[in-house]
């Protein structure tokens, strides 16, 4: 059974940058798209982007300026980065494997950006 | 990018009935690609319906999925205690993949 962990700070200053890892375990990473899906308190999901683990990204356009995603498969383990935060930037974060559908997800973590 | 919208936002009934939700797309989903999924407080969505029809490994056929084009339903037969949630759909026929604003289905 395949199983998502985010890890990363839950505390992250205006300005800077917001930085997460998803640890796969359960089966290997190469071979499938991973995502990350956000969802602020008490609001719907937002799906901020996908990797291939050969390095192909798609963003979404509204955050693709700030995002940047990442792999290491020899840690089965892929990684979220999103600069310049705001306070609208607080959410659950959500990392998933997807193939267009999203069926296996993270339990989620929350980071609020705050001073 | 498709906007999903969900009706009703809030749907109050009591175990046994029937629950019958709406998505509604601004465009034509290509290829139906239209999933529905189940998120109860504080656990991550689940994957109850893909291909607007098709139930995911281990959905309870009381659920069922419908539509096409730009309509779509999810249709709960008969309600369990368990099934009281919020539900969402996603397009993920045209990138960015997009999700409505939910569904609540609350008890009466």
């Amino acid at each position: 059974q395949v199983q998502l962990q985010e890890s990363g700070p839950g505390l992250v200053k205006p300005s800077e940058t917001l930085s997460l890892t998803c640890t796969v375990s359960g089966d290997s990473i190469s071979g499938y798209y991973w995502s990350w899906i956000r969802q602020p308190a008490g609001k719907g999901l937002e799906w901020v982007g996908r990797m291939y683990t050969s390095g192909t990204t798609n963003y979404n356009p509204s955050l693709k300026s700030r995002v940047t995603m990442s792999v290491d498969t020899s840690k089965n383990q892929f990684s979220l980065k999103l600069s310049s935060v705001t306070a609208a930037d607080t959410a659950v974060y959500y990392c998933a494997r997807e193939a267009g559908i999203i069926n296996y997800w993270g339990q989620g973590t929350l980071v609020t950006v705050s001073s | 990018e498709i906007v999903l919208t969900h009706s009703p936002g809030t749907l109050s009934l009591s175990p046994g009935e029937r629950a019958t939700l709406s998505c509604r797309a601004s465009q034509s989903v290509s290829s139906n690609y239209l999933a529905w999924y189940q998120q109860k407080p504080g656990q991550a969505p689940r994957l109850l319906i893909y291909g607007a029809s098709s139930r995911a490994t281990g959905i309870p056929d009381r659920f069922s999925g419908s539509g096409s084009g730009t309509d779509f339903t999810l249709t709960i037969s008969r309600l369990e205690p368990e099934d009281f949630a919020v539900y969402y759909c996603q397009q993920y026929g045209s990138s960015p993949w997009t999700f409505g604003q939910g569904t609540k289905v609350e008890i009466k």
